[in-house]
Parts: C-alpha cells; structure tokens; sequence
C-alpha cells in the first residue's frame, strides 16, 4: 500500500534522553514535514524538507533535529533541549509541482516521563 | 503573517442534521486545506480546495478566494463525522500551511 508510516505509535522517554522519531513514506514525495500538535491546538511546523540533502526550519525548531539522507525517510529527532517535549507529532509529505496539498501519517504520541 | 480563523470552535449536532463549518483568512491564498481528524489523531484530506466548489459524497466544500473565506458543508451527518475539523492555508512562494484551531464536532445518535 502506498502511504506515508509513523513508528513508533506511541513513546516514552525520561528526561534527559534523546529520542528519534521514524517518518517513511513510499508515495514518491518531494518534500517533507515535520509537525506538532498540543491539545486544543493546530499543528505548528517544526522542521521540513524540500529535496534530498537539504531541510529549513519551521516555527519551532528549537531543541529538535531532522536528516533527509533519502527521499523515502525524513526522521525526527527531540532532544534533551526540548523543554517540552510530551505532543503529538505528525509528518507530512508533498509532491513537488501539484500544489501544495500536503498528506499525514499517522502520528506518534510522546509522553516524557 | 497570514491568519487563519475557524468557527465555530465547537458543535454539536443529532445524527442526520445538516452542519456549515466556516474558515476565514486575512490574505490572498494559493492553496487551501480541509481535514477531518479522527478520534485516533489522523488527519484526513477533505479537500484542496483554493476556489471553487467541490463534493465528495455527503460533503462539500466552497472557497470564495476574493472574500477570503471557505465553508465546509456536512450534510445528513453520521456518529462516524466526529472529531476535529481543520482548515490550512498556504500562501505565496511560503510552502509553509499555516492553520486554524479546528472546529470540535460531536454527533450524537
């Protein structure tokens, strides 16, 4: 099934640790994103990726990091300078030259500890 | 930067009753968004919808792109219709969606 997979689902981390999320989708996707979304709230950009090699931060970038060393895989990783860290996260992926209209995965939820 | 406001913030409706989301922004717009997400926190493509009218089976949705505002329509709804309906705009040569704070549907039976 083409589609865009989140791993892992749900995740618990102490304080202190770093922790990476997987993001891989198979639609052949230009460009990536990453998102978070606290209760009550819209989702707010964190990090996203236009081409292989290459990403520009969001809104809050601060305390995570990302890698985009295939087109396929856009991982997330929250570090321990993320003062809070405990969300939902969502990835995106677009296709280059169709708009902008963008589709999700299914989200992994982080609780620290 | 661009706003995006949604009302109402929260409805709740009878199973087969007709509902109208609405999605308000502060500037022009190349692209708009609207998504359903599930009790299970997936969000789901309703629409792209930038202008224009659109249908897909019991919703539809209207973008007037001049007044700067878009509805979603929920006709006949169903228990299934739950959850959180966002709008996502994007604008200009940004990539960037930016969104409202959804609307919180209930449907009871």
């Amino acid at each position: 099934d083409g589609g865009i997979t989140q791993s892992p689902k749900y995740l618990f981390r102490k304080e202190g640790q770093n922790v990476t999320l997987s993001c891989e989708q198979n639609l052949n996707h230009d460009a990536m994103y990453w998102y978070r979304q606290d209760p009550g709230q819209g989702l707010r950009l964190i990090y996203y990726s236009q081409i292989v090699n290459d990403f520009q931060k969001g809104d809050i970038a601060e305390g995570y990091s990302v890698s985009r060393e295939k087109k396929e895989s856009f991982p997330l990783t929250v570090t321990s300078a993320q003062k809070n860290p405990t969300a939902f996260y969502l990835c995106a992926s677009r296709l280059a030259g169709a708009g902008n209209e963008q589709f999700f995965g299914p989200g992994t939820r982080l609780t620290v500890l | 930067g661009i706003q995006v406001e949604q009302s109402p913030p929260d409805l709740i409706l009878q199973e087969g009753a007709n509902s109208t989301l609405r999605c308000n922004f502060s500037d022009s717009v190349n692209n708009l968004q609207w998504f359903h997400q599930n009790p299970w926190g997936q969000l789901i493509n309703l629409f792209y919808i930038p202008s224009g009218t659109k249908q897909n089976g019991r919703l539809s949705a209207t973008t007037v792109a001049t007044e700067r505002y878009s509805l979603l329509y929920i006709s006949s709804s169903q228990t299934t219709d739950s959850g959180v309906y966002f709008c996502a705009v994007n604008a200009g040569n940004n990539r960037k969606l930016i969104w409202g704070l959804g609307t919180s549907l209930a449907v009871n039976p």
